[in-house]
């Protein structure tokens, strides 16, 4: 069965260290979409892609990077993680803009 | 600007009555509205989407374009229906839309 994954499920790193939150769907899904999940802010996204070589930046993006080489995969990169980006980082993706999204099961990132 | 207001963080019911969240939104054209929930330690999941008008779990939500509303209502709330429920807007700004959620609401049914 098609499925996406996020890897790790709980991370905890140090103020000041690069981190790299992984997605992979087989969904062969065109589009992908990191968001972040906060209390009092609900979900807002950080960056999105439409396809390979693709990359957009969401609501939040400052302090994240993504790339898009093959249609699997969306790495998140915090590139000097802040206490601020403490927080469950979703994943999701879809195929056109006439369906809702599938959602991954989150990754829970602390900063400390 | 495009945006979804989710006014209650927190909605408390008594199993069997009947549950209404709201979901108002500002957008200038013919908007694409979704309800998705989050069991607990779970991922989200589409709910509905008001394209398709169906009844998901004993819930639905219609599209009130004069009042700018999708309010997601069931006649008899169950236990299993607590979770975390966000209504999310289509955004037009990109060539095929990404979702603009609201806050969530958390919807807590006791017995």
């Amino acid at each position: 069965d098609a499925e996406i994954t996020q890897s790790p499920r709980h991370k905890i790193t140090e103020t000041g260290r690069q981190v790299t939150l992984a997605c992979h769907q087989t969904w062969n899904h065109n589009n992908m979409f990191w968001y972040r999940q906060d209390l009092g802010h609900g979900l807002r996204l950080i960056h999105y892609s439409y396809g390979v070589q693709d990359t957009n930046k969401g609501e939040v993006s400052d302090g994240y990077s993504v790339s898009r080489s093959n249609t699997e995969d969306l790495p998140l990169t915090l590139e000097s993680a802040a206490s601020s980006q403490t927080s469950v980082y979703f994943c999701a993706s879809s195929e056109w803009r006439d369906q809702g999204y599938t959602f991954g099961s989150g990754t829970r990132l602390t900063v400390v | 600007a495009q945006r979804v207001t989710q006014p209650e963080k927190l909605l408390s019911v008594f199993k069997g009555a009947p549950v209404e969240l709201k979901c108002n939104y500002s957008y200038s054209g013919s908007p694409e509205l979704f309800w998705y929930v989050q069991y607990s330690r779970q991922r989200l999941q589409l709910l509905l989407r008001h394209i398709s008008r169906e009844s998901i779990k004993g819930f639905t939500a219609d599209l009130n374009k004069g009042e700018t509303s999708f309010h997601l209502k069931k006649p008899f709330a169950q236990e299993e229906d607590s979770a975390m429920y966000y209504c999310a807007l289509r955004n037009y700004g990109g060539s095929q839309g990404n979702l603009i959620f609201g806050k969530g609401t958390k919807l807590s049914v006791k017995p």
